[in-house]
């Protein structure tokens, strides 16, 4: 069962150098979200989307950028790393019923990124 | 706009002992409100959640959580800690609406001491 998987797992990057860090989800989930972890902050929002094709802005969102073209995908992209994008990110998939605030989060292992 | 308050960054307990982890929220409307573990090195996983259905919601590893609307309260409780219960845990509201998000609490690190 592979549920929620995100790729890559750790990465450093230099300050002014992008990537994107992609999730990819095998539950046929609607809703797909983005969390940044960082120590004594909690979860904090950074983009999400409610359907293929659709994205929307979260609590953080400056500096990313994120696409959903396909439903099993949600990618998010650092166009420039600021050393403020160090941190752990989570991506999430959920299907509440009632809808995205409803159900369970399913989440991955995190990818760990490091900007020097 | 809802808002959850987690008391305690921090609690540590011996084994065996009862676990308290406090949580408030604030919300607008009815809210959906939920408890999520975090083990070391790994995502979140669900605790446990209420949806209305019933105040005294059970989840799993022996956990439950008694939602007090009054006290605009969710705590967590377990009778009895076991060392495999450190963890960080997190609890979570969703309000509904055009809010279609949870919002997290900032966690409480649990130590569980031999």
């Amino acid at each position: 069962n592979a549920g929620v998987t995100q790729t890559p797992k750790f990465r450093v990057l230099k300050t002014g150098q992008s990537m994107t860090l992609l999730c990819a989800q095998d539950m046929n989930h609607e809703y797909m979200y983005w969390y940044r972890q960082d120590p004594g902050m909690g979860l904090r929002l950074i983009h999400y989307s409610v359907g293929e094709g659709t994205t929307a802005k979260g609590e953080v969102p400056d500096g990313y950028n994120v696409s959903r073209l396909k439903k099993q995908n949600f990618l998010l992209g650092l166009e420039s790393a600021a050393p403020s994008q160090t941190s752990v990110y989570f991506c999430a998939s959920g299907a509440g019923a009632r809808g995205p605030h409803t159900g369970e989060l399913f989440f991955g292992e995190g990818s760990r990124l490091t900007v020097l | 706009a809802q808002s959850v308050t987690q008391l305690g960054s921090h609690v540590s307990v011996s084994e065996g002992a009862l676990v308290l982890l406090r949580c408030n929220y604030s919300s607008s409307v009815p809210p959906y409100l939920f408890w999520y573990v975090q083990y070391p090195n790994q995502g979140l996983q669900l605790l446990l959640k209420y949806t209305s259905a019933a105040t005294l919601v059970k989840g799993i590893n022996g956990f439950e959580a008694e939602f007090k609307k009054s006290e605009t309260s969710f705590h967590l409780t377990k009778p009895s800690a076991h060392m495999s219960d450190a963890a960080e845990y997190f609890c979570a509201v969703g309000a509904g609406g055009s809010n279609y998000k949870l919002t997290f609490g900032k966690g409480t690190l649990l130590t569980v001491n031999p």
